[in-house]
C-alpha cells in the first residue's frame, strides 16, 4: 500500500514555542491531506482538510492561526502549532489519499509534549 | 458523528477468526463501509473497505448485510499483532473525509 511518512515521531517544546510536523506521501501524489488530533484513551478528532494548493478547511473549534496549515506541494504537507501551551500536548496524525484510491493512508503520528 | 456502532471491546483467543460487527443503520445507497486498526501510539491503519458485495484482502474478509445496515469484518486467524483498536467508518459518496468513533478494541489471548 501507500506510504505516508510523518516527522518527528516525538517531540517536546516548551511553552510558548512553535513546532512543525510534516507529512509526506513517499510514492503517491497526495491532493487532499488531512490532520487529526488524539488525546489519551480518545479517538482520532479531524482538525482539518487541505488540498493541495488551496487554503485549509478546519473544524468547529480548531483555530486556523493556532494551528498553521500548509500544502504546497502533491506531496507536503505541514502543521504548524504556534504558541504552544501544555494542553495542546496530544498524538498528531496525518492522513493521504490520492485521485485513484478512495482509501486513505496514515503517517505514524507525531507525539507533541509541551512543557 | 460517526454514525457507526460497534461494541466497545472484544476478546478472542490466538489463531481464532475474529467476527467484528458493526452497525450503520442509518446507511444511504452510495455509502461506502471502511474498516482501519490502529496499534498503540500508531497512526490508524487501512484494512478494508466495501460498497455491496463481500471483500476480500489479504488482511481480512468484509461481510456486508444484504441490507447494508451492518457488516462484520473477519480476521480469520487471530494472532497477537491483531491485537488493536477496529474503526468502522461510512463514508458518503465522493467524500473521503473520515469520522472515527471509539471503534472495538480487540484483546488477543495467547
Amino acid at each position: 500500500g501507500a506510504v505516508v511518512s510523518q516527522h518527528p515521531s516525538r517531540v517536546i517544546c516548551k511553552s510558548g514555542t512553535s513546532v512543525k510536523i510534516e507529512c509526506r506521501s513517499l510514492d503517491f501524489q497526495a491532493t487532499t491531506m488531512f490532520w487529526y488530533r488524539q488525546f489519551p484513551k480518545q479517538s482520532l478528532m479531524l482538525m482539518a482538510t487541505s488540498n493541495e494548493g488551496s487554503k485549509a478547511t478546519y473544524e468547529q473549534g480548531v483555530e486556523k492561526d493556532k494551528f498553521l496549515i500548509n500544502h504546497a506541494s502533491l506531496t507536503l504537507s505541514t502543521l504548524t502549532v504556534t504558541s504552544a501551551h501544555p494542553e495542546d500536548s496530544s498524538f498528531y496524525i496525518c492522513s493521504a489519499r490520492d485521485k485513484e484510491n478512495t482509501e486513505a493512508f496514515f503517517g505514524q503520528g507525531t507525539r507533541l509534549t509541551v512543557v | 458523528d460517526a454514525k457507526t456502532t460497534q461494541p466497545n471491546s472484544m476478546e478472542s483467543n490466538e489463531e481464532e477468526p475474529v467476527h467484528l460487527p458493526c452497525n450503520h443503520s442509518t446507511i444511504s445507497g452510495t455509502d461506502y463501509i471502511h474498516w482501519y486498526r490502529q496499534l498503540p501510539s500508531q497512526g490508524p491503519e487501512y484494512v478494508i473497505h466495501g460498497l455491496t458485495s463481500n471483500v476480500n484482502n489479504r488482511m481480512a474478509s468484509l461481510a456486508i448485510a444484504e441490507d447494508r445496515k451492518s457488516s462484520t469484518l473477519i480476521l480469520h486467524r487471530a494472532t497477537l499483532r491483531d491485537a488493536a483498536v477496529y474503526y468502522c467508518i461510512r463514508t458518503g459518496a465522493g467524500s473521503y473525509q473520515l469520522t472515527f468513533g471509539k471503534g472495538t478494541k480487540l484483546s488477543v489471548i495467547p
